[in-house]
C-alpha cells in the first residue's frame, strides 16, 4: 500500500531556531497537505500545496511541493513554544481520501 | 459555527465487550472519515462516507469493525468483541468536497483492558 514517510521522527530544538522536516512517498501525489496536531486534539490543516514546485507560506511556516511530486518539505522559522506538536503530511488516496504520514514530533525548549 | 464533535472523549472497556463511538460532523459537510491513531503513530484510515454513496470500508482492520452514517450526518463506529490491540485514539473528520480540507474532532481515546 501507499507509504508516506516523514523525517525526522522527532526533533528537540531551542526556541528561536528554525525547523525543517520532510515527507516522501513511493508514488506521485498531485496534492500535499501539512497538518499539525496539538496534544489531545485532532489535526488542523496548516498548508495545502497543489502544484509541483509550489512554495507556499503561512506566517512563519513555509511548505514546498517537490519537483518530483514524490516529496514535500515544511519549514518553521524562529520557533516558539506553541509550535510544539506532531506535524503530519498527507496526500490524496482516491477522491477525497488521504494517506497520512508517520508524523514528526516537535519539542521546543524555551 | 460548531466544529466536529466526538463522544465519549474517553472510553475504558473490558476485552470482549462492544463499544460505540459517535461523531457529529460539521453541518453541511457531506464527507466523513474515521481514522485510528495508535500511541506515537500516524493516522490509519478506517472508513469514508461521501453523501449517499456506498462507504469505502477498505481501511477497516477486521470484521469486528463497522460504521454507519445516519441521515448523512451523525456517524457511529462500532467495535465488537474489543481486543487490547484496539486501544487507540479514534479520530473523526468531515469535509465539504471539492475542498480537501478535513476538519477533525478531538478524538475518542479507547482503552481496552
Amino acid at each position: 500500500g501507499q507509504q508516506l514517510n516523514q523525517s525526522p521522527q522527532s526533533m528537540f530544538i531551542q526556541e528561536g531556531e528554525d525547523v525543517s522536516m520532510n515527507c516522501t512517498s513511493s508514488s506521485i501525489f498531485n496534492t500535499w497537505l501539512w497538518y499539525k496536531q496539538d496534544p489531545g486534539e485532532g489535526p488542523v490543516l496548516l498548508i495545502a500545496l497543489y502544484k509541483a514546485g509550489e512554495l507556499t507560506s503561512n506566517g512563519r511556516l513555509t511548505a514546498q511541493f517537490g519537483i518530483t511530486r514524490k516529496d514535500s518539505f515544511l519549514n518553521i522559522s524562529a520557533s516558539i513554544p506553541s509550535d510544539v506538536g506532531i506535524y503530519f503530511c498527507a496526500g490524496p488516496r482516491t477522491g477525497n481520501q488521504f494517506y497520512f504520514g508517520t508524523g514528526t514530533s516537535l519539542t521546543v525548549i524555551p | 459555527g460548531a466544529g466536529v464533535s466526538q463522544s465519549p472523549s474517553n472510553k475504558v472497556t473490558e476485552k470482549g465487550k462492544d463499544v460505540e463511538l459517535r461523531c457529529d460532523p460539521i453541518s453541511g459537510h457531506t464527507a466523513l472519515y474515521w481514522y485510528r491513531q495508535s500511541l506515537g503513530q500516524g493516522l490509519e484510515f478506517l472508513i469514508y462516507f461521501q453523501g449517499n454513496s456506498a462507504p469505502d470500508k477498505s481501511g477497516l482492520p477486521s470484521d469486528r469493525f463497522s460504521a454507519e452514517r445516519t441521515g448523512g450526518s451523525v456517524s457511529t463506529l462500532t467495535i465488537q468483541r474489543t481486543q487490547q490491540e484496539d486501544s487507540a485514539v479514534y479520530l473523526c473528520a468531515s469535509s465539504r468536497p471539492p475542498s480537501y480540507t478535513q476538519y477533525f474532532g478531538p478524538g475518542t481515546r479507547l482503552t481496552v483492558l
